[in-house]
């Protein structure tokens, strides 16, 4: 058990819709990160906030949104749902995010399995 | 971040050492070197990671060669659930988000 929760597990929807997926971190940890997997793209860094902002961004779509609130857990919207959006969700943690000589390794959720019909 | 390259597949015999290597002959100064495993569609699972010295925790030990170009993950004694697909990292020590995953080794632990 990583200590990172992710809800829901699974998740079915149709296209043109939108979804909220949650994370809570590890007790203790200020970074939040995003990935997402699909079958032919592999593991893919979406976007990372740390303590409540946004502090780094990958190749995330402009339908995509996510935030930090006060008590860390994090949030990633997805709308206007494609086919294509169909992929394993994942969150991760960890104690830096961004601070010099700071290698704390990040640990991962495992994840809500988005499926758009 | 340097680039890795991994073999795609390995087996290894149940009880065995599992030794899964990695090329990152691009590596700089400052970037440490990372392992993870995902096990089928799990979340990725940290396993160790190092900067130049060898490293060992519960889970497996890390020898890092003396150039920094290669390593090699060890699990000493493989079990069946050890099966997964292994990831070699390299990130600047402090960076920011990302980490690059490629594609891995796939290791198969039989009995």
């Amino acid at each position: 058990d990583s200590g990172v929760t992710q809800t829901p597990k699974h998740l079915i929807t149709a296209t043109g819709q939108r979804v909220t997926l949650r994370c809570s971190p590890r007790s203790g940890d200020l970074s939040v990160y995003w990935y997402q997997q699909s079958l032919d793209q592999g593991l893919q860094f979406l976007i990372q906030y740390y303590n409540g902002e946004e502090r780094a961004k990958g190749n995330i779509l402009e339908r995509f949104s996510a935030q930090q609130f006060p008590d860390l857990h994090s949030e990633l919207n997805l709308s206007s749902l494609e086919l294509g959006d169909s992929a394993l969700y994942f969150c991760a943690s960890s104690a830096s995010g961004g601070h010099p000589r700071s290698n704390q390794p990040q640990h991962f959720g495992d994840g809500t399995r988005l499926s758009i019909l | 971040d340097a680039k890795t390259t991994q073999p795609p597949s390995m087996d290894c015999a149940e009880g065995r050492a599992a030794n899964l290597p990695c090329n990152h002959s691009t590596i700089s100064g400052n970037e440490y070197v990372y392992w993870y495993r995902q096990i089928h569609s799990q979340g990725p699972q940290y396993i160790i990671h190092g900067l130049k010295n060898n490293e060992t925790n519960e889970m497996a030990s890390l020898i890092i060669t003396e150039d920094r170009k290669s390593s090699t993950l060890i699990l000493p004694h493989a079990t069946l659930r050890d099966t997964a697909v292994y990831y070699c990292i390299v990130r600047v020590d402090g960076s920011q988000g990302n980490l690059i995953f490629g594609k891995g080794t796939k290791l198969s632990v039989k009995p």
